[in-house]
């Protein structure tokens, strides 16, 4: 593929409602990551798939965000009961091949504002 | 904890001028260093990286310096254009396990002025 896509690109929420964005990374890399990026900040590291497999979800601010990638291609992050500071750009990217020593490709991001 | 900074949130220069953008890292274990431009409403896109074995490196009109003696790594950017206008991130690997965590610094908003 040409690129990683996200979508929607934008979304709107009410507080309390679930959303789920969606990411497609370049066919054939083996990892995908999340980041949130606030206004005017630079990005922060969410979770981490390795192929299907979630090997890091240290950065998940809480336990209403989950993330699953589960034929180790599409990804999908969940947030339940969205709250205000739920506001950001989320932006997903993937490598070739494993780890963080790999340049990471990035999506446009889906900016989510919950009202 | 760890983090990555910018030493100047604004830098504005005027075109065909060199640009010169800093960071500092707090983790001495970092090993791999990655440049990134972003312009507005798009995510980042990767400009140059550099891993700490190595204290320079070169790209198309972009260079990347490593000090790792003082934690400290700088983007530079020959003939800047317009085109160049953008934030600028650095970012970096923990040298330790198999994480895939970047820290990001807050970035430089760099302006050109024609």
């Amino acid at each position: 593929g040409a690129g990683v896509s996200q979508s929607p690109r934008y979304k709107v929420a009410k507080r309390g409602q679930d959303v789920a964005l969606r990411c497609d990374p370049i066919s054939g890399h083996v990892s995908l990551f999340w980041y949130q990026q606030a206004l005017g900040q630079g990005p922060e590291f969410l979770t981490y798939f390795q192929n299907e497999a979630q090997l890091d979800k240290s950065g998940l601010p809480s336990d209403r965000f989950f993330a699953e990638r589960p034929e180790g291609s599409v990804s999908t992050l969940k947030i339940q009961r969205t709250q205000q500071e739920d506001s950001a750009v989320y932006l997903c990217a993937s490598s070739r091949t494993s780890g963080a020593k790999e340049t990471q490709y990035f999506g446009p991001g889906t900016r989510l504002l919950v009202l | 904890g760890e983090s990555v900074g910018l030493h100047l949130p604004t830098l504005s220069v005027q075109e065909g001028d060199n640009s010169i953008i800093n960071c500092a890292y707090s983790n001495s274990a970092s090993d791999y260093f990655i440049w990134y431009k972003q312009e507005s409403g798009k995510g980042p896109q990767f400009i140059i990286d550099i891993r700490s074995n190595m204290d320079k490196r070169q790209g198309q009109r972009v260079t990347v310096l490593l000090n790792k003696t003082v934690k400290h790594l700088s983007l530079q950017i020959a003939a800047t254009q317009p085109g160049d206008s953008a934030v600028y991130f650095c970012a970096a690997a923990p040298g330790s396990g198999n994480t895939g965590k970047l820290i990001f610094g807050q970035g430089t908003t760099l302006q050109v002025k024609p």
